[in-house]
């Protein structure tokens, strides 16, 4: 089964704006990733927040978690063409695995 | 490129056959983690290593799958008797103890 569920599952803009996309969950977690995947390749490890952590940033992400929620959320500034690709969270339960939500597609529009 | 890699990258084969993947970790990693992912999908754990010792395996593994870490280095993904349902990407990772996991770029399977 799946932890995460991401929102929305399609995304698509303009080049140059920001793009939101937000993960759901249902356990408590030690921490969450979000990675990257372009079509047919595999993930790359964006960013990782920890549970006692609120907000991270890495170049143009930054990275929210809200454990009273249960959800955090990617923004991507300044998005380029490049960003096109699939966007996974993914949440550490502390059971020595990852386990992912549904993705957002996310298509970025020259 | 990640500094895992696996092979092959891809895979036909026909219903019954025999398939075996490889993955080679990052070569410091201790842990070492098998997922599959189907089209539109998100990877779903299959199971994990540490060393050479198999320390959790989901239920999605069923008793035609088999892995192995013989010497705590490269690790092997076995498929017996393949199935229709078993068409998907094999992902493989590697970890520092319970660290980020750095995602090898997957071996696609389909069984005719």
């Amino acid at each position: 089964s799946q932890q995460g569920e991401e929102d929305p599952q399609a995304l698509s803009i303009q080049e140059g704006e920001n793009a939101t996309m937000n993960c759901s969950y249902k356990t408590s977690i030690n921490n969450l990733q979000w990675y990257r995947q372009n079509s047919g390749r595999g993930l790359v490890h964006l960013i990782l927040i920890r549970s006692n952590e609120r907000e991270k940033h890495s170049g143009r992400l930054r990275v929210t978690l809200d454990t009273s929620k249960k959800s955090s959320s990617l923004l991507i500034t300044a998005s380029r063409a490049a960003d096109t690709a699939s966007y996974f969270c993914a949440t550490d339960v502390g059971a020595q695995k990852l386990v992912f939500g549904q993705g957002t597609r996310l298509t970025i529009n020259p | 490129d990640t500094g895992v890699s696996q092979d092959p990258r891809h895979k036909i084969t026909k219903r019954g056959q025999n398939v075996t993947f490889r993955c080679d970790p990052i070569s410091e990693h201790n842990r070492l983690y098998w997922y599959r992912q189907t089209l539109g999908q998100g990877p779903e754990f299959l199971t994990y290593f540490q060393n050479e010792a198999q320390l959790e395996k989901s239920r999605l593994l069923s008793d035609r799958f088999s892995a192995e870490r013989p010497k705590g280095s490269f690790s092997t993904l076995e498929i017996q008797r393949t199935e229709q349902g078993d068409s998907a990407m094999y992902l493989c990772a590697s970890s520092l103890g319970g660290n980020t996991q750095y995602f090898g770029p997957g071996t696609r399977l389909t069984v005719l």
